[in-house]
């Protein structure tokens, strides 16, 4: 059992160029989403997704684009990198329970844009 | 406004010492409360979390950590500290039919020999 497996680990783009990070978690978990880490600014949704064919914007949604066509993919895609966007990127899913939820996090992708 | 506030960015204390990590939340409803943590080129860990019940919630690698209402506080304790502990922390408020998880600035430990 992966859990919540993302790739690249690493990537350096250029400016304007495009790209796209992968998610796929085999929990079968309807809830994922995609978090970007900035130092001093803990982690920040960007986009998330309740299930197939459902997406919605999170916190700092702008220069990101997301799909979700199966249970187990959440790909992140940049159109058109910029500077600003050079972060670790979390993918997570969530277990929904009547207790409460937990979520399960991704090892991150480490992005920079020069 | 929902928030969460780590007010302290880097501690740092000896090996075998006792530790406490802040963290006060906003949150408009029944606040579901985490502690993760994150060693260094990893993703996060669940440590511990808090839905009800008992205030003191008991996590994995010896943390614990007590919900205090009237205080809008989820500190973050351990009686002794080992050199492994050293990460970063971070504290995270969630609520009951929302999947959206606001999480504080993060608090980097530094463990000394």
């Amino acid at each position: 059992n992966a859990g919540v497996t993302q790739t690249p680990k690493f990537q350096v783009l250029k400016t304007g160029q495009s790209m796209t990070l992968q998610c796929a978690q085999d929990m079968n978990h309807e809830y994922m989403s995609w978090y970007r880490q900035d130092p001093g600014m803990g982690l920040r949704l960007i986009h998330y997704s309740v299930g197939a064919g459902i997406t919605d914007q999170g916190e700092v949604p702008n220069g990101y684009n997301v799909s979700r066509s199966t249970t187990e993919d959440f790909p992140l895609r940049l159109l058109s990198a910029a500077p600003s966007q050079t972060s670790v990127y979390f993918c997570a899913t969530i277990l929904p329970g009547t207790g409460g939820t937990e979520a399960f996090f991704g090892q991150g992708t480490r992005l920079t844009v020069v | 406004a929902q928030s969460v506030t780590q007010p302290d960015i880097h501690i740092t204390v000896s090996e075998g010492a006792s530790l406490e990590l802040r963290c006060n939340y906003s949150y408009g409803a029944t606040p579901y409360l985490f502690w993760y943590v994150q060693s260094p080129g990893q993703g996060l860990q669940l440590l511990l979390k808090y839905f009800s019940g008992d205030t003191l919630v008991q996590g994995i690698k010896g943390f614990e950590a007590e919900f205090k209402r009237s205080q809008s506080s989820f500190n973050l304790r351990k009686p002794s500290v080992h050199w492994s502990d050293a990460a970063e922390y971070f504290c995270a408020v969630g609520g009951r039919g929302t999947y959206k998880y606001i999480f504080g600035t993060g608090t980097r430990l530094k463990v000394l020999a």
